[in-house]
């Protein structure tokens, strides 16, 4: 089955410790995106790629780094600089194309805890 | 500014009756995208309806309609004989030409079905 795969589940961080959150789609999808959610908010962009080796900031990317080195893959990094990181964290992907009919498939998150 | 409001924090709502979430949007694109998603108490977000700013009919996908009305910029999600499973959290979203594809958010609401 086609999807986006995100895990862990949940995730406890220690202070000042570096954590890198999985985000695989076999989709075929070229964008990919990370948003956190805090409760009961909406969703705000961390970072976004359109295609391999090329990255964008979101709203929010200070604290956090990513990588895409490959289609399928885009993991995010949660580093001590990011003050307040507890948080539930959505992985998305997207065809890129032209046009306004092109939604986002969702993985089913990951929820950090900072212990 | 807020570019999407989502004016209903909760909504409790009788199993079976319809239900109308609001959503107004701010764009002076006059090319964009709107797109509603549902979000269970289980994380993952499940895409629902999309309605394109040129599209010449409301969109309907089931039990959803939009009531899209857009001199007055809404596009109100309706829910019809609402079922227990429709509890969840409810997000509004938009897409502009400009924003590179992003999708950007409202903060939601919440809805319970009482049986």
């Amino acid at each position: 089955d086609g999807g986006i795969t995100q895990s862990p589940k949940y995730l406890f961080r220690k202070e000042g410790q570096n954590v890198t959150l999985s985000c695989e789609q076999n989709l075929n999808h070229d964008a990919m995106y990370w948003y956190r959610q805090d409760p009961g908010q909406g969703l705000r962009l961390i970072y976004y790629s359109q295609i391999v080796n090329d990255f964008q900031k979101g709203d929010i990317a200070e604290g956090y780094s990513v990588s895409r080195e490959k289609k399928e893959s885009f993991p995010l990094t949660v580093t001590s600089a990011q003050k307040n990181p507890t948080a539930f964290y959505l992985c998305a992907s997207s065809p890129y194309t032209i046009g306004k009919r092109v939604e986002a498939f969702f993985g089913q998150g990951t929820r950090l805890t900072v212990v | 500014a807020q570019k999407i409001t989502q004016t209903q924090p909760g909504m409790f709502v009788q199993e079976k009756e319809a239900v109308t979430l609001d959503c107004t949007y701010d764009t002076s694109d006059p090319s964009y995208g709107l797109f509603w998603y549902k979000q269970p108490s289980s994380g993952e977000m499940i895409f629902l309806i999309y309605q394109g700013s040129y599209d010449q009919q409301n969109a309907t996908e089931g039990r959803y309609s939009l009531n899209f009305q857009k001199a007055r910029k809404s596009a109100n999600l309706v829910i019809s004989a609402s079922q227990l499973g429709d509890s969840a959290m409810y997000f509004c979203a938009m897409r502009e030409t400009d924003s590179n594809y992003q999708l950007i958010w409202g903060a939601g609401t919440k809805l319970i079905i009482k049986p």
